[in-house]
């Protein structure tokens, strides 16, 4: 059973700190890796992607992939009490499908 | 319309009703999925369509039945449904026909589902 984890926390930081949101994944193979915010009630969207080794920024978002240790992050700089969302870690496995973890809350406090 | 969207927004059912579920997707893609949200467990994929083709049943019951008649739109048809069947449906769609792995997926906004 290929598997996505994540710590369901919540996590907690003040405003203008650094939020930082790991993933790991049991499948040796996967190729691609996405994080979503999902709001309460509202459906995800997408933050950003992530396919090569290495960091990769986008804003106030850092998205971060090792794969040798099959783990990928996302820092989020300068976090605001708007970020305070669920995070969902998907990542494409080997076999051509996409799977989810269950997700991070994350509340910013003012 | 932009987007992703999914009607009806909320539904009600009794065990023995039938009912069905539509989403449209207007971003030109060209692969269309089914998920299903629960409280408390990961997003689970239930159907995959590829250019109007199912690619995937992801060993879901029966009592959900898919239907993709174009490339925009996917229908989920419900049928004598369990109270555990209560959550969150989400439609997806991507643009590559490959497959979902590497595909950018764009969410509709659920229907959420309540059965009695």
């Amino acid at each position: 059973q290929k598997e996505v984890e994540q710590n369901s926390g919540p996590l907690s930081v003040p405003e203008g700190a650094i939020a930082s949101l790991n993933c790991t994944y049991s499948d040796r193979g996967s190729q691609s890796f996405f994080w979503y915010r999902q709001y309460s009630g509202k459906s995800p969207e997408l933050i950003m992607f992530i396919y090569s080794n290495g960091d990769k920024e986008d804003g106030r978002f850092t998205a971060q992939l090792n794969k040798a240790s099959q783990y990928v992050s996302l820092l989020i700089r300068d976090s605001q009490p708007s970020d305070s969302a669920t995070y969902l870690c998907a990542v494409g496995g080997s076999q051509g499908n996409l799977i989810f973890g269950k997700g991070t809350k994350l509340s910013v406090k003012p | 319309e932009t987007g992703v969207t999914q009607t009806p927004r909320h539904l009600v059912m009794g065990m023995t009703n039938k009912k069905s579920l539509k989403c449209e997707q207007h971003l030109g893609h060209n692969a269309m999925y089914w998920y299903k949200q629960s409280a408390k467990k990961p997003l689970e994929l239930m159907f995959v369509y590829s250019l109007e083709e199912r690619v995937e049943n992801n060993s879901v019951p029966s009592r959900f039945s898919p239907e993709c008649p174009n490339s925009s739109h996917l229908f989920l048809h419900l049928h004598t449904l369990q109270p555990e069947d209560s959550a969150l449906y989400l439609c997806a769609s991507s643009l590559s026909p490959t497959g979902p792995s590497t595909d950018t997926q764009y969410f509709g906004p659920g229907t959420r589902l309540t059965v009695l």
